[in-house]
């Protein structure tokens, strides 16, 4: 079966333009979540959608981040007036939204890794 | 402070070696607890839940220590493909919380 998919894998742009980041989740999946991972370090919480509400949007790091998600399948993630310290890998996860967290595995993506010059 | 701290390694270890990560956690209200695993320009990928009663899958051992806060992976019987970056995470379990803190990860090198 398809597992979570993303695009662009690669993307690279110039400081101050926009982009758009797309998640195509594991058919089935209510829980979307996005992550941001700079080199070397861990990832980051971005924002977290149960079908297409977002109930935790508490890692999105200014107002140039914003996403929307269409029922419960794909995802955006957009960038505005993008800045070098955006430059990182993109995670997307899925998962069944199920009640207990413990077992709620969370599947990611490829990511998109996002070169802001 | 950060949330989940990990020692990043790189630990080298031969073949066969036993090897221990150890990563702690600050928050005390954190719930849930796993390991990922990480291979080099590769998305994260679960390889275990940790309980508190400790659990066991294969050569992996979880243990966690809720008064210390404080998770532990053990390896037995390292195999080259073991090679990865190990990724210490938690949840808190508050309503609507779901999102994961990951630590920054420890790194295992095996060596033939």
């Amino acid at each position: 079966g398809a597992g979570v998919s993303q695009s662009p894998s690669n993307k690279v742009t110039e400081k101050g333009k926009d982009v758009e980041l797309r998640c195509d989740p594991i058919s089935g999946h209510t829980a979307l979540y996005w992550y941001r991972q700079r080199l070397g370090q861990g990832l980051e919480f971005l924002i977290y959608f149960q079908g297409n509400s977002a109930p935790d949007k508490s890692g999105l790091p200014s107002d140039r981040f914003s996403a929307e998600r269409t029922g419960e399948s794909v995802s955006t993630l957009t960038i505005q007036r993008t800045q070098q310290e955006d430059s990182a890998v993109y995670l997307c996860a899925s998962s069944l939204g199920l009640a207990l967290i413990h077992t709620d595995t969370q599947y990611f993506g490829p990511g998109t890794r996002l070169t802001v010059l | 402070r950060k949330e989940v701290e990990q020692d990043p390694g790189p630990f080298n270890v031969p073949e066969g070696a036993t090897v221990a990560f150890n990563c702690t956690y600050s928050n005390s209200a954190s719930q849930s607890f796993f390991w990922y695993r990480q291979d080099c320009r590769k998305e994260p990928k679960l390889l275990m839940s940790v309980y508190s009663s400790g659990n066991e899958d294969g050569r992996f051992t979880a243990q966690l220590n809720r008064a210390s806060q404080y998770i532990s992976l053990l390896i037995r019987d390292s195999k080259l493909s073991d090679s990865a970056t190990y990724l210490c995470v938690v949840n808190t379990g508050d309503t609507g919380r779901r999102a994961l803190t990951f630590g920054s990860g420890t790194r295992l090198q095996v060596q033939p």
